[in-house]
Formats: C-alpha cells, structure tokens, sequence
C-alpha cells in the first residue's frame, strides 16, 4: 500500500500569511494526487485535481505542486474562509490513500 | 447540477449489519465508477470502497474486506454499500464520492476523480 505523509499536522497562520502543505508519498505517484479542504459538519470539498489542476470555481490563491513522491499546497494569501482542514488523496493504485490531514488554524 | 444523496445510517448493535444508499443525479451516473469514503469522529478521512461504472470490478481497503459489499443498480442511479459484521471502529461519517469516468482516455481519471461528495451519512455502531 501507499503511504501518505503530510506536514506539518497543524498550522497557525494569520490572514494574508502565505502557507505551505506537503504530502510525501512511500512510493511514485505519478501526479495522481489530489487535495481537499473541510471545514467542521462539511463534506470535503476539491480544490486541486491531478496535483497542479485548480478546480472550476476555486480560488486562485490556492495551487498545486509536485509530481512522483513529493507534493506542496499552497495557499498565497490566506483567507478567514481557508481556515479549514486539509488533506491530501493518491488514486495512483488501491487502496486510495489520504494524509493525516492538516489543520489550518488563526493564529 | 450534480447531487449525492446518502441514507441509511443509524444505531446498530455489534455484530449488526446495515445497508447504506448513495442516489445520484444530475450527470450520467451509469458512466462512472463511484466510491464510498467513511470519517470517524474527530479522525481523518478512510477510503473505504469502489465500484467500477458497469459494477462488474469492486475494491476494499483491507479494514473492511469480507463484511462490506459495495453494489450499485445504475437503472436506479443509486450506490449500496451493504455492511455486514459491524464493528465499533466502523463507527463514522460514510460519504459516497463521484470516481473516474468510464473513459479514461476520453476523460483522464483525475478530473472527474472524488470531485463530488454526498453530505454523508452517520453510522453509529454500539451496544
């Protein structure tokens, strides 16, 4: 199986901060990865698709990076609504993986 | 516009056995494959299962291979995960997610791939 690493667990940041996300694979991916944010009663939602695609309807301070092992979110100036959960998601193979998870909180 | 709509949870006894519904609607549900993702309180996401679009390929994370069935009935729009065995552990927010479409060269897996989630619903195993 495919192990996910995500990093850091939790985050405090202020709004306009620009942060950091990184998921590390056991194994190469490809860039078959995702990323996902929930908010507390929410069902994730997707934000990036195919490790650096922004889904329709996201914003554009939020973007992808990576391929094979090693992937970065990032989201350049931070928003009061980005104060959220975040994980990552490989469907490279079965079973699909998610990181631990990053909890973004106010500083 | 693309909904999920899950039912079914609720309180179960251990060893008790429950059948969880995904209706979908709003794009060509035959056409892709569907899976269920599962949250325990307070703990992060689990994918739990996938079913290929024609139901005739199905895949389960290890924790829950040999008591949980996932089906789907595409006349009906709708996904089954039927969960048999029950165990506290499975105790947790199931979610079903919209999975690859039936063509990954016309549509590469990754676009269409968990882009759209249910609400989710809630599975309480106790005695």
């Amino acid at each position: 199986d495919i192990q996910m690493t995500q990093s850091p667990s939790s985050l405090s940041a202020s709004v306009g901060d620009r942060v950091t996300i990184t998921c590390r694979a056991s194994q190469g991916i490809r860039n078959d990865l995702g990323w996902y944010q929930q908010k507390p009663g929410n069902a994730p939602k997707r934000l990036i698709y195919a490790a650096s695609s922004l889904q329709s309807g996201v914003p554009s301070r939020f973007s992808g990076s990576g391929s094979g092992t090693e992937f970065t979110l990032t989201i350049s100036s931070l928003q009061p609504e980005d104060f959220a959960t975040y994980y990552c998601l490989q469907h490279n193979s079965y079973p699909y993986t998610f990181g631990q998870g990053t909890k973004l909180e106010i500083k | 516009e693309v909904q999920l709509l899950e039912s079914g949870g609720g309180l179960v006894q251990p060893g008790g056995y429950l059948r969880l519904s995904c209706a979908a609607s709003g794009f060509t549900f035959s056409s892709y494959a569907m899976s269920w993702v599962r949250q325990a309180p307070g703990k992060g996401l689990e994918w739990v299962s996938s079913i290929t679009y024609s139901g005739d390929t199905t895949y389960y994370a290890d924790s829950v291979k040999g008591r949980f069935t996932i089906s789907r009935d595409n006349s009906k729009k709708t996904l089954y995960l039927q969960m048999n065995s029950l165990r506290a552990e499975d105790t947790a927010i199931y979610y079903c997610a919209r999975d690859r479409y039936r063509n990954i060269v016309l549509v590469p897996a990754a676009t269409t791939l968990f882009d759209y989630w249910g609400q989710g619903t809630l599975v309480t195993v106790s005695s």
